[in-house]
This record gives structure tokens, C-alpha cells and sequence, in this order.
């Protein structure tokens, strides 16, 4: 079965500075990777995601995401944070096949960007 | 509509009771999505719709739980007899068609709790 890890429950970054909020993988079969995000009191965010090419993503926010086969990582990455970045993100892996249709998401990196 | 809209935002309700929990999709989109959300979790899998179609109920945890989306846009998440470890919040999302390479569009959720 596919699934997704985030390894970190919290993630804190000074305004400025570079983040990257981690995820690895674990798929049978070709990888099809997303990150969202979660402000409060909202729904989840579509941010970028990963089919195939090239292996850094770019997505909404400035946001990016770099695949990494041999490390199976698909770690999500801003080269300058801001103090509105803070919220919960979520990595995901969507199935394959016959179960195409489900998404499985990561517990969540909650993601503190300090002024 | 512009987004998935989701009703109500907020519900409380006693053990053993009924609720129904709505989705409306974005319009055009034919597939349909239910997750549940536990806290500090990532969504997981309820069940999916391609246009009217109930197409995977596997993540459905017992008969309590049901959907139904009877004419291809809003659907229903029906669950009877209401339990405390029902408590979470539900997400529906929508997407454009039923392919592994499309993301999923939230809803801001249904905040279900059971006393």
C-alpha cells in the first residue's frame, strides 16, 4: 500500500530564511506526490505536485518541492519564508490502478515562520 | 459555485442521533471525495463518486456510514446512530475527472461532534 511520513510535527523558521518541511514516500508503482496546505479554520490547499519530469516542482506561494527517487523524499521548500507561510502542511501519495482514487496524506508539519 | 461548499460547519449532537452532512462540488467536477479528519491527523479515506456513481466505499468504518450523490453534484454523508469516537472533521472534495494525475479541491469541512 502507498503512504506517506512527515517526520516532523512542527517545523520553526525565522522570516527570511530558507524552509523545507520533509516527506518521504513509499509507493509499489510510479509515484504521484501533492503537497497541501491548512490555514485554520479552512480547508485544505492544493500547493504543487509531482507526476513525472522534472524533479523540482514548482507550485502556488512561491513554494517548491524536490523528488528524490533514491531517497524516496519529496521534501517541500521556500528559499525565503513569510511570517503568513505559518500553517499545517500536508504531503500526500495518490494510489494507483484499480485505487486510483485514494489519496494518502501524512500526518502533518505544522510550520511556525517567526518575525 | 467557486469552491466546495460544505453544510453544516459546525454540528452537535447527541449519541445515538442521526446526522447529514452535505457536499456541493465544484460545478463540472465529476468525481467526489469524503475524508474524515481526526486531530492532529492527516484526512483519511471515506469513500468516492464518479458523477452519481458510489465507484469505492472501503474506507467507510461500518454500516453506520453511508453516501450518496443521486444526481451526479451534491452528496449526502449519512450517519446514523451517532458515537463519541465519531467526532472529527469531515472533508468532501471535488476533482474534474477520475484520473491519477489530478488534484483534490477541498471543502473547509464539517466539524461533526457527538456528546
Amino acid at each position: 500500500a502507498q503512504s506517506v511520513a512527515q517526520p516532523e510535527d512542527q517545523v520553526n523558521v525565522a522570516e527570511g530564511n530558507p524552509l523545507t518541511v520533509k516527506c518521504t514516500y513509499s509507493v509499489s508503482g510510479n509515484p504521484y506526490l501533492f503537497w497541501y496546505v491548512q490555514y485554520p479554520n479552512r480547508g485544505l490547499q492544493f500547493l504543487l505536485k509531482y507526476i513525472t519530469g522534472d524533479n523540482l516542482v514548482k507550485g502556488s506561494y512561491g513554494f517548491e518541492a524536490e523528488f528524490n527517487k533514491s531517497q524516496t523524499s519529496f521534501h517541500l521548500k521556500k528559499p525565503s519564508a513569510l511570517v503568513s507561510d505559518s500553517a499545517l502542511y500536508f504531503c500526500a501519495v495518490r494510489d494507483e490502478g484499480a485505487n486510483f482514487n485514494k489519496f494518502y496524506f501524512g500526518s502533518g508539519t505544522k510550520l511556525n515562520v517567526k518575525p | 459555485g467557486a469552491g466546495v461548499s460544505q453544510s453544516p460547519r459546525y454540528k452537535v449532537t447527541k449519541r445515538g442521533q442521526d446526522v447529514a452532512l452535505r457536499c456541493d462540488p465544484i460545478s463540472g467536477h465529476v468525481s467526489l471525495y469524503w475524508y474524515r479528519q481526526a486531530l492532529g491527523q492527516g484526512p483519511e479515506f471515506l469513500t468516492y463518486f464518479n458523477y452519481e456513481a458510489q465507484q469505492d466505499k472501503s474506507g467507510l468504518p461500518n454500516d453506520r456510514f453511508s453516501a450518496e450523490r443521486p444526481e451526479g453534484s451534491i452528496s449526502t454523508l449519512t450517519i446514523q446512530r451517532t458515537e463519541q469516537r465519531d467526532s472529527a472533521m469531515y472533508r468532501c472534495a471535488s476533482s474534474l475527472a477520475g484520473t491519477n494525475t489530478g488534484e483534490l479541491f477541498f471543502g473547509e469541512g464539517s466539524r461533526l461532534t457527538v456528546l
